[in-house]
């Protein structure tokens, strides 16, 4: 079980809007610790999506958006496309583990 | 361009060994700390190590401490792991990638590589 909580799938049709969310705790996202957001198309690397909680690198369509409030997080996408369709990934750092990075499971994305 | 390539997974036998190269380009290396992550089949994204620019200094997951080690050399521009005592559960993609830092201090991850599959079976 990771750390992070991220529901296993969701799915939406072309044009709409979905949210993806991270849950954690008072030792990782609650602290006020920093989201970070992964992309992996499928076959490929994961790519950086959100950083800092709510910024997107340079390339980064502003379909992707990401917020934080208490002890979870969301990535939003507007206008959702075919080309969206991937894994996506939450992480962050956690102050009760000996690790220094902690990631959710992970969240399939399915565009109808 | 800016990019990763690792190299050196493939089949290795239980309690075997393998070491993992890192090929950065692009970017001056030696101003980054690196980091190795892994993907088990199927399965999420697990943290294993990262390392300082200078190579000083590595950290480790508790799942990697003890059978992996991480290294770097700046000259060649590249990333090492080393891992030891192959266990099946060690299967895995394993990908490089480079570290940047969030407003409070704690890294995120940038560039990643295609990543390399490691399989440990007999």
């Amino acid at each position: 079980q990771s750390v992070l909580t991220q529901p296993p799938s969701v799915s939406g049709a072309p044009g709409q809007r979905v949210t993806i969310s991270c849950t954690g705790s008072s030792s990782n996202i609650g602290a006020g610790y920093d989201v970070h957001w992964y992309q992996q198309l499928p076959g490929t690397a994961p790519k950086l999506l959100i950083y800092g909680n709510n910024n997107r690198p340079s390339g980064v369509p502003d379909r992707f958006s990401g917020s934080k409030s208490g002890t979870s997080a969301s990535l939003a996408i507007t206008g959702l496309q075919a080309e969206d369709e991937a894994d996506y990934y939450c992480q962050s750092y956690d102050s009760s583990l000996s690790g220094y990075v902690v990631f959710g499971g992970g969240t399939k994305l399915a565009v109808l | 361009q800016v990019q990763l390539v690792e190299s050196g997974g493939g089949l290795v036998k239980p309690g075997g060994s393998l070491t993992l190269s890192c090929a950065a380009s692009g970017f001056t290396f030696s101003d980054y700390y690196m980091s190795w992550i892994r993907q088990a089949p199927g399965k999420g994204l697990e943290w294993l190590s990262y390392i300082r620019g200078s190579g000083g200094t590595v950290y480790y997951a508790d799942s990697a401490k003890g059978r992996f080690t991480v290294s770097r050399d700046n000259a060649k521009n590249s990333l090492y792991l080393q891992m030891n005592s192959l266990r099946a559960e060690d299967t895995a993609v394993y990908y490089c990638a480079r570290n940047r830092w969030d407003s409070s201090g704690y890294t995120y991850f940038d560039l990643w590589g295609r990543g390399t599959l490691v399989t440990v079976s007999s």
